[in-house]
């Protein structure tokens, strides 16, 4: 089926640092989600972007939605421990819009106090 | 507090039985999907469900089957023929594709065969 391909695949930084994780498609989405997952647990919604060229954040995290609408990053500033867990990007396509999303395979993130 | 539900957390069954995952919502949700996480791997779409009594299949249905007769409910049953079938099990809502695409996820079922 459908890939996106979301880099990088793993992460390990320090605390405090900036973070930056990106996914792109080879198909035209009209959403674009990002979500977090912790260990043994379902995805959390992080930011939902809906327009081309949007710029949305939620306290320290900004996600972009790329014009081509093909592609999206994710950005985590002053990284703290708990920042630490999986982060997916999810897209749905443009036409023929049945709510299902396509995954990416993840960026785990682990933070170094 | 609205939310899903998915029951029970850790889940044994033996090679050749079938077992069957809850997910219920008090969300009032149009949609329902189920998805499949292996480790490293992003998640994969088994079943999902835009209406009552109305379900098409996802990506890996085949092992799987699902009934939606319920609008709260859309509950899993991993067959004897999925040959696979260890792994963790997420079951999400959405309100209705119309009204945006953004999925609601359960806390997950992690199913062992043993």
């Amino acid at each position: 089926g459908q890939q996106l391909n979301q880099s990088p695949q793993s992460m390990f930084i320090q605390e405090g640092e900036d973070v930056s994780m990106n996914c792109t498609s080879s198909s035209i989405f009209n959403t674009w989600l990002w979500y977090k997952q912790d260990p043994g647990e379902g995805p959390v919604l992080l930011i939902a972007l809906y327009k081309a060229g949007e710029l949305t954040s939620n306290g320290r995290l900004t996600a972009q939605f790329g014009i081509t609408r093909k592609d999206s990053f994710l950005n985590i500033s002053a990284s703290i421990p708990s920042d630490v867990g999986i982060y997916f990007c999810a897209g749905s396509f443009l036409s023929g819009n049945t709510g299902k999303l396509i995954f990416g395979q993840g960026t785990t993130l682990q933070v170094k106090p | 507090d609205g939310g899903i539900t998915q029951s029970p957390k850790y889940l044994f069954r033996k090679e050749g039985q079938n077992v069957t995952l809850s997910c219920e919502q008090n969300l009032n949700h149009d949609a329902m999907y189920w998805y499949r996480q292996d480790p490293g791997q992003g998640l994969r779409l088994i079943y999902y469900s835009q209406i009552v009594n109305d379900f098409q299949k996802g990506d890996i249905a085949e092992g799987y089957s699902v009934s939606r007769e319920k609008k709260e409910s859309f509950p899993l049953t991993v067959t004897s023929a999925q040959k696979n079938p260890t792994a963790f099990y997420l079951c999400a809502s959405n309100r209705g594709s119309y009204l945006g695409n953004e999925q609601f996820f359960g806390p997950g079922t992690r199913l062992t065969v043993l």
